[in-house]
């Protein structure tokens, strides 16, 4: 079964609005965390915010906020004020242990954004 | 900027080839794991290592290897290459002390994009 689930292929969003980034996930893990990234052109993984499954609240790193539904097994990302820069892929991720035990992360297959000025 | 570099950016093998690339750490980071992206995917888990050891892995047969070495220095060495193995690959990295909870934050490089023919 897939642990991570992202919808979107595509999105398109106008720029100084807001865009909801969906993500579902599988686990039977009660501690858990998940990540989102953003991948520009370039190729390097920025890690934009987390969300321990502990938490309390929602986390927030400045326009980036993670609406964390645990019951739906939801993790969207919503991104306030688009801008230009923002343009890119976006993976949401989860932890996970490998063989050996180490933790690694589980990406989703990714959501294209692209701002629209 | 990043605190991972990769090199080559970009190499072409054929089938049945062997190819290393290599990933220089940020300092201090004692912990590196190699990630494959397909096209259209998200990064899929390879391997980690250590302090030298590898402790994780990914579903990826034994002609996938690694090295890491005491200069924060990895590699990543490909066997009897496949076509299928042509992907973009991503190293990444984090400090001592983050792994087994918590946000668990990698730093990734710019990766490497391996083309098979």
């Amino acid at each position: 079964a897939q642990k991570i689930t992202q919808t979107q292929p595509g999105m398109f969003v106008q720029e100084k609005e807001a865009v909801t980034l969906d993500c579902t996930y599988d686990t039977s893990d009660p501690s858990y965390g998940l990540f989102w990234y953003k991948q520009p052109s370039s190729g390097e993984m920025i890690f934009l915010i987390y969300q321990g499954s502990y938490d309390q609240q929602n986390a927030t790193e400045g326009r980036y906020s993670l609406n964390f539904q645990k019951a739906r097994k939801s993790a969207n990302l919503v991104i306030s004020a688009s801008q230009l820069g923002d343009s890119a892929m976006y993976f949401c991720a989860m932890r996970e242990k490998s063989l050996g035990g180490a933790n690694n992360l589980f990406f989703g297959t990714g959501t294209r954004l692209t701002v629209i000025p | 900027e990043t605190g991972v570099t990769q090199s080559p950016t970009h190499l072409i093998k054929t089938r049945g080839q062997q190819v290393t690339l290599r990933c220089s750490s940020q300092s201090g980071h004692n912990t590196v794991s190699w990630y494959q992206q397909a096209l259209g995917q998200g990064p899929q888990f390879i391997f980690q290592y250590y302090r030298e050891e590898e402790n994780g892995r990914g579903n990826f047969p034994p002609r996938f290897s690694g090295l890491q070495f005491p200069n924060y220095s990895s590699e990543l060495n490909v066997n009897a290459l496949e076509l299928d193995d042509s992907a973009l690959y991503l190293c990444a990295s984090r400090p001592p002390g983050t792994g087994s909870s918590g946000a668990n934050v990698l730093t990734f490089g710019a990766g490497s994009r391996l083309t098979v023919l």
